[in-house]
């Protein structure tokens, strides 16, 4: 079965600084998807950055990237320009590829943006 | 872009009753769909597929007699949770697949608490 494994369970950050939040994974398949996702207390669950593991470069969504190392099974996000409205919990997810759209989550890592 | 409603936001209800919670895909139709269930400080643990015109698949664990799911078209699912004990207090997320690009879109969430 595959695992998320996010060690961080907080961080903080200053604003305008950037942060990394980090995610391991273990899987046995080649073909997969990896998320990262975002709960701020309104609890919606929103959709921050994927990455495809057939692609070698790193996805970037504007202030949010990511540094994926396919052998060593690690998946971090990085924040730069850090806003009070990233203020949230990051969760790391995985998905299986072909039509198994299950995701697997991590624990997750509350991120405290400080003023 | 694909939006997930939910409804009710938050129910409470008396020990030994019945709550039903829809989970409806606004602008898309969604073959698959995802029950998850979030405890305070936790992450997601998903409960089972939804699948339209089929049976739901449960998670290892989950009672399908005491969490019952049934996804009548390709925009609803609803899910059931039968003579409710405050055990079953709790947020519960669903998810659709948006078959055109295979992203999963979220609900807002419901708070079930049961006295």
């Amino acid at each position: 079965a595959q695992t998320v494994t996010q060690s961080q369970p907080e961080m903080s950050v200053q604003e305008a600084e950037t942060v990394t939040l980090s995610c391991t994974y273990d899987t046995s398949e080649s073909d997969y998807y990896l998320f990262w996702y975002k709960q701020p207390p309104s609890r919606q669950m929103i959709l921050v950055i994927r990455q495809e593991a057939y692609k070698q470069q790193n996805a970037t969504e504007n202030r949010f990237s990511v540094n994926f190392q396919k052998a060593a099974k690690s998946f971090s996000l990085k924040i730069s320009d850090s806003q009070l409205g990233d203020a949230a919990m990051y969760f790391c997810a995985y998905r299986g590829g072909g039509s198994n759209y299950k995701l697997t989550f991590g624990k997750g890592t509350l991120l405290t943006v400080n003023p | 872009g694909a939006v997930v409603s939910q409804h009710p936001s938050r129910v409470i209800c008396k020990s030994g009753t019945s709550v039903k919670i829809e989970c409806r895909s606004l602008d898309f139709q969604a073959t698959t769909m995802f029950w998850y269930r979030q405890f305070p400080k936790q992450s997601l643990m998903l409960m089972a597929t939804s699948n339209e015109g089929s049976k739901a698949t449960y998670e290892q664990g989950v009672e399908k007699d005491k969490f019952l799911i049934n996804h009548a078209s390709l925009t609803l699912s609803t899910l059931t949770v039968t003579s409710a004990h405050p055990e079953d207090s709790s947020f519960y997320i669903c998810s659709a697949i948006w078959t055109v690009n295979n992203e999963q879109f979220f609900g807002p969430g419901t708070r079930l608490t049961v006295l």
